[in-house]
């Protein structure tokens, strides 16, 4: 059964820093991964998508990465900004589309 | 934003009530999904949709059936309403299996078992 990690599950950050979140899975094979960000009482809103044949996806001061043979993906954030508060959530696709989530990372960006 | 919306937003029910959650998509995309969110469990799926009329189990089925009789339209129901079930529901869509396989997520219903 697939098992999704993401360290750290909070973090808190001055605003202008540039952060890393990590997530881990149990199970490499894997179709492709998502990642989506969630503010509170809210949907989940998707950030980027790494298909299973890229290494990495950049969307604006987003980068994520992804490393099927050791079970890992990043996210890179950039230059943070308050706005970019929310919770993280790293998800891997199965062979039949359905996601896996981890239970996220908190991040917190202070003015 | 991916036209997806989810009714009703927010219920409240009595134990062993049914309920049906509707989740409505304007995008023409093959495949529906129904999460729940908890703390502490995340996101989990519950069943999910490939086409008109083919539906699957996921993580966390009993308790719940669904129903595909349209592309735009994909239905949860509980059976029989349990404490257990009040959580935060979610539909997702997506084109699984073309270039556009991003997941997209409704706005999510509120429901509160008592």
């Amino acid at each position: 059964k697939q098992e999704v990690t993401q360290i750290p599950a909070a973090l808190s950050v001055p605003e202008g820093e540039n952060l890393v979140l990590n997530c881990s899975f149990t199970d490499s094979a894997i179709y492709n991964l998502q990642w989506f960000r969630q503010d509170p009482g809210k949907g989940l809103t998707s950030l980027l998508l790494i298909q299973s044949s890229q290494r990495e996806q950049t969307s604006g001061r987003l980068n994520a990465s992804l490393d099927k043979s050791s079970g890992r993906s990043t996210l890179y954030i950039a230059a943070s900004q308050p706005g970019d508060s929310a919770t993280y959530l790293c998800a891997p696709f199965d062979q039949g589309g359905k996601l896996i989530f981890g239970q996220g990372t908190e991040l917190s960006v202070k003015p | 934003d991916a036209g997806i919306t989810q009714s009703p937003r927010h219920k409240v029910t009595e134990t062993g009530t049914p309920v049906t959650l509707r989740c409505h998509q304007t995008e023409n995309h093959r495949y529906m999904y129904w999460y729940r969110q908890d703390p502490g469990h995340g996101l989990r799926l519950i069943h999910y949709s490939y086409g008109v009329k083919d539906t699957d189990k996921g993580e966390v089925s009993d308790g719940y059936s669904v129903s595909r009789s349209k592309t735009e339209d994909f239905l949860l129901t509980l059976e029989s309403a349990t404490s257990s079930q009040t959580s935060v529901y979610f539909c997702a869509i997506s084109e699984f299996g073309t270039v556009q396989e991003t997941q997209y997520f409704g706005p999510g219903t509120r429901l509160l078992v008592l």
